[in-house]
């Protein structure tokens, strides 16, 4: 069983749609959950960062962090054709490893 | 503009002739590391650096080697590519030791072994 495990998708949604975006994990330890967005023929970037449990939003953007099931959610309020991308979840015990467990990201596609 | 380049962009090769692919940072970043992006794999650590002189294997390092002679550049190394390292390769990095710890990515080496 992979540490993070995230649905390939594809996910195809109309413009204006709530989008959810998942990841599971099976660490306890994990501390630190990130979102990443990469465009196709891009790098990832950052898109947000939750630490432990709770909720952060950012603009149309919400991450939510439940620990006690070990799932995190990216939500996306009013899609855009512009967020059509793959997200993918990354995440990392407290310290100073450095190392990220990435999911294998979500591909979306929103259609105007 | 804060940024990581990589360079070439794309790459078509040969078993077995050595290349090199550059990455370098203007942002004075201490961290810095290579991965590797494969469908159905996902993004996988090669090698990473803490700061200069400083590197250790990831989660594949198998083929590749690393050198940090100096802190903006991290220059990846396939002494003998083959096939299996046919992917797209990245390279980021990042400033601080504690979280966010935002990794900025280079644009992508998309490299074919042939």
């Amino acid at each position: 069983q992979k540490e993070v495990e995230q649905d390939p998708g594809p996910l195809s949604v109309p413009e204006g749609a709530i989008v959810s975006l998942n990841c599971t994990y099976s660490n306890s330890a994990f501390q630190y959950f990130m979102w990443y967005r990469q465009y196709s023929r891009k790098g990832p970037e950052l898109l947000m960062y939750t630490y432990s449990s709770g909720n952060k939003e950012d603009g149309r953007f919400t991450a939510q962090v439940d620990k006690s099931s070990k799932y995190i959610s990216l939500f996306i309020r009013d899609s855009q054709p512009s967020d059509s991308a793959t997200y993918l979840c990354a995440m990392r015990n407290a310290g100073n490893n450095r190392k990220l467990i990435w999911g294998l990201g979500t591909s979306l596609a929103v259609n105007p | 503009e804060a940024q990581v380049t990589q360079n070439p962009r794309y790459l078509i090769t040969v078993t077995g002739k050595k290349l090199t692919v550059t990455c370098s940072q203007n942002m004075n970043h201490e961290y810095m590391s290579w991965y590797r992006q494969d469908p159905g794999l996902g993004l996988r650590q090669i090698y990473y650096s803490m700061n200069v002189e400083v590197t250790d294997k990831g989660d594949v390092p198998e083929g590749y080697k690393v050198s940090r002679k100096e802190k903006r550049n991290f220059p990846l190394i396939l002494e003998s590519p083959s096939p299996n390292q046919t992917s797209l390769y990245f390279c980021a990095s990042s400033l601080s030791p504690t979280p966010p710890d935002t990794q900025y990515f280079g644009p992508g080496t998309r490299l074919t072994v042939l």
